[in-house]
């Protein structure tokens, strides 16, 4: 079946530090993958996709790559800012038929200044 | 609107009763989902339409849980006898035809809270 699994947070990190955050999929097919980000007391936003093997999407300085080889779409930021606190979801876009969502558990990212 | 708009905001009710909740899809999407955000389960689909196709149900967590679409518009969730577990934040998206993949816009959900 599909599946996403991504690094259990929280993360705390300084201003100006770098941010990885793992994902990985288990997938039929070639699915999507995509970052939303839900900034606190706000709804679920989308912050970058991809769509095939190699594929980078980048947003807000975000960046990840779709690695078909590792099955992983890795979230990468290289200075991170006291604005980026959220919670990331990983997710992917299953294929043949109904287009749903299915997402990781969320990683929830703190920065402190 | 400019947005997927859902009512209400905030639910609270007591165990056994049944709840509404409704979803406004951004104009012209033909494609609306419904997800639900707990903190036991993370998010997790629920059902999808799509145009007048058959709704994807596979989602529901059972059969107390029912949804439809009327018009190709407005959508409404109802969970009948509610329990305790089904307290979460139920958010609903939609997005637009034509092209792979169509983004999800997702509304600002309802919490649900279950006494």
């Amino acid at each position: 079946g599909n599946s996403v699994t991504q690094m259990e947070g929280p993360v705390t990190l300084s201003e100006e530090a770098f941010l990885t955050i793992n994902c990985t999929y288990t997938a039929t097919g070639y699915p999507s993958l995509f970052w939303y980000v839900q900034y606190p007391g706000e709804g679920l936003q989308l912050l970058l996709k991809a769509t095939k093997a190699d594929d980078k999407g980048s947003n807000k300085g975000f960046e990840a790559t779709y690695r078909k080889e590792t099955t992983s779409f890795h979230l990468e930021k290289g200075s991170v800012q006291v604005s980026d606190s959220a919670v990331y979801f990983c997710a992917l876009l299953t294929q043949g038929g109904s287009e749903k969502l299915v997402f990781g558990k969320g990683t929830k990212l703190t920065v402190n200044p | 609107g400019a947005g997927v708009s859902q009512s209400p905001s905030n639910k609270v009710t007591e165990k056994g009763k049944d709840v509404e909740l409704r979803c406004d899809p951004i104009s012209g999407h033909t494609a609306l989902y419904w997800y639900r955000q707990s903190l036991g389960q993370g998010l997790e689909f629920l059902i999808y339409f799509q145009g007048n196709s058959a709704p994807d149900k596979s989602g529901l967590p059972s059969d107390r849980f029912s949804a439809e679409r009327t018009g190709g518009s407005v959508s409404t969730l109802t969970i009948q006898r509610t329990q305790q577990e089904d307290s979460a934040v139920y958010l609903c998206a939609s997005s637009g035809g034509g092209g792979r993949p169509n983004e999800q816009f997702f509304g600002p959900g309802t919490r649900l809270t279950v006494l």
